[in-house]
């Protein structure tokens, strides 16, 4: 059974780094073709792709993000940490990490999400 | 990067009755491979996203066959055959051909 969890401060302040562990099972990094990525979802809005890491070591990030997220993985925890700089209110949103299955197979499980505010 | 546009963003649909969203790409989905990575999920009230339909057609284990993926090229369509008070929730396109992925804006689904 695939599960993927993630965990981190609810409450960040601006100008803040925040880091945050999707921990999972059911699966691993040395099956070929697996990927973990996070995703975002302000409150009442749509979702938004951040960043991939795959079982090779190779990470993409969002075009707008990219100069403040960093990705990388702990194969033998089963865990992904995101860490994004200098937050701001408007990253206030709900951050997901989903999968990409064998072959391409995107976004096919998702943890429950974490909601993350930007206050001070 | 690729933008995904969805319509209707509103669909109120009574118990029982079809029910259908379009998402249409700024670029063709179709990948080297020969493939079109566009998938379809379901965001029930305070749930996470789930996928129902990957790869336009094909049906993720679980998702009742009252939902179905169709199009091609440019221009893709979610259809419910009847819809059900458990499909509440917003819709939304993504698509993984181009990077970097992206997802249409949603369209909200409400019973009439």
């Amino acid at each position: 059974q695939v599960t993927l969890r993630e965990s981190g401060p609810a409450l960040v302040k601006p100008t803040q780094t925040l880091t945050l562990t999707c921990t999972f099972s059911g699966f691993s990094f040395t099956t070929s073709g697996i990927c973990v990525n996070w995703i975002r979802q302000p409150p009442g809005k749509a979702l938004e792709w951040l960043a991939r890491i795959d079982r090779d070591d190779d990470k993409s990030y969002s075009t707008s993000l990219k100069t403040r997220l960093t990705i990388s993985k702990d194969t033998s925890k089963n865990q992904v940490v995101l860490t994004m700089t200098n937050m701001d209110p408007v990253d206030t949103a709900t951050y997901y990490c989903a999968r990409d299955g064998y072959n391409l197979n995107y976004f096919d499980y998702w943890g429950q999400g974490t909601l993350v505010t930007v206050s001070s | 990067d690729v933008v995904m546009t969805q319509s209707p963003l509103s669909l109120p649909v009574t118990l029982g009755q079809p029910a259908s969203i379009s998402c249409r790409s700024s670029q063709s989905l179709v990948y080297s491979d020969g493939n079109t990575y566009l998938n379809w999920f379901q965001q029930r009230p305070g749930q996470s996203p789930r996928r129902l339909i990957y790869k336009v057609s094909n049906r993720d284990s679980g998702v009742p066959d009252r939902f179905s993926g169709s199009g091609s090229g440019t221009d893709f369509t979610l259809k419910i055959s009847r819809v059900e008070a458990e499909d509440v929730g917003v819709y939304y396109c993504m698509q993984g051909t181009h990077w970097p992925d992206t997802f249409g804006q949603g369209t909200r689904l409400e019973i009439k």
